[in-house]
């Protein structure tokens, strides 16, 4: 089963404009990451942050990290056409290597 | 490095084949994972290796399917025989450590079963 639900499941905005996509997990975790996937391709990796984290910036990405909510956001400032594929976060709990991943958010970025 | 690299990309079979779909994960990366993506069920977790020992195979859908990982550097994923609902992307991935690095995706295998 899944362990992170996104919403919302579609975004759509225009260049220039941020996006915020945000995910709720069940359990605790050890660390959360995103994903990002564009249409046809694989996972990549963006950004990770650990639970006794709260906030981290990397580049025009901002994640946030709520562990008595179990939630998390993604916010991406100055959104760029190119920037349009599905978003995925992903957990994994302690004491296991299971990478659970989250139901995505799908953002399209009109130019 | 190459990254993960899959084979095939693309794989069309009849139903009640056999399809065996492959993966070469990293060099040095110790963990390997079998996802499934189909837009009804998202990206699932079917499988995940550590040391090249099954960890846990708690997502495998039913018994046609099987996972493999005879060395560090070769895992294969079977179906035996394949049906039409197997039909979806299938993505191996790997990482350093357990769960406390990213995972880096091969580019998946396209699978449809008709």
């Amino acid at each position: 089963s899944q362990q992170g639900e996104e919403d919302p499941q579609a975004l759509s905005i225009q260049e220039g404009e941020n996006a915020t996509m945000n995910c709720s997990y069940k359990t605790s975790i050890n660390n959360l990451q995103w994903y990002r996937q564009n249409s046809g391709r694989g996972l990549v990796h963006l950004i990770l942050i650990r639970s006794n984290e709260r906030e981290k910036h990397s580049g025009r990405l901002r994640v946030t990290l709520d562990t008595s909510k179990k939630s998390s956001s993604l916010l991406i400032t100055a959104s760029r056409a190119a920037d349009t594929a599905s978003y995925f976060c992903a957990t994994d709990a302690p004491d296991t290597d299971k990478l659970i991943f989250g139901t995505g958010t799908r953002l399209q970025v009109f130019p | 490095d190459a990254g993960v690299i899959q084979s095939p990309r693309h794989e069309v079979t009849e139903m009640g084949q056999e399809v065996t779909l492959r993966c070469k994960p990293i060099s040095g990366h110790n963990s390997l994972f079998w996802y499934r993506q189909t837009m009804m069920r998202g990206l699932e977790l079917l499988i995940y290796f550590n040391n090249n020992v099954p960890i846990d195979d708690s997502g495998m859908p039913e018994d046609r399917f099987s996972a493999k990982m005879p060395n560090a550097s070769f895992s294969t994923l079977k179906i035996q025989p394949s049906e039409p609902r197997d039909s979806a992307v299938y993505f191996c991935a790997s990482s350093l450590s357990r769960g406390n690095t990213e995972a880096f995706f091969g580019q998946g295998t396209r699978l449809t079963v008709v």
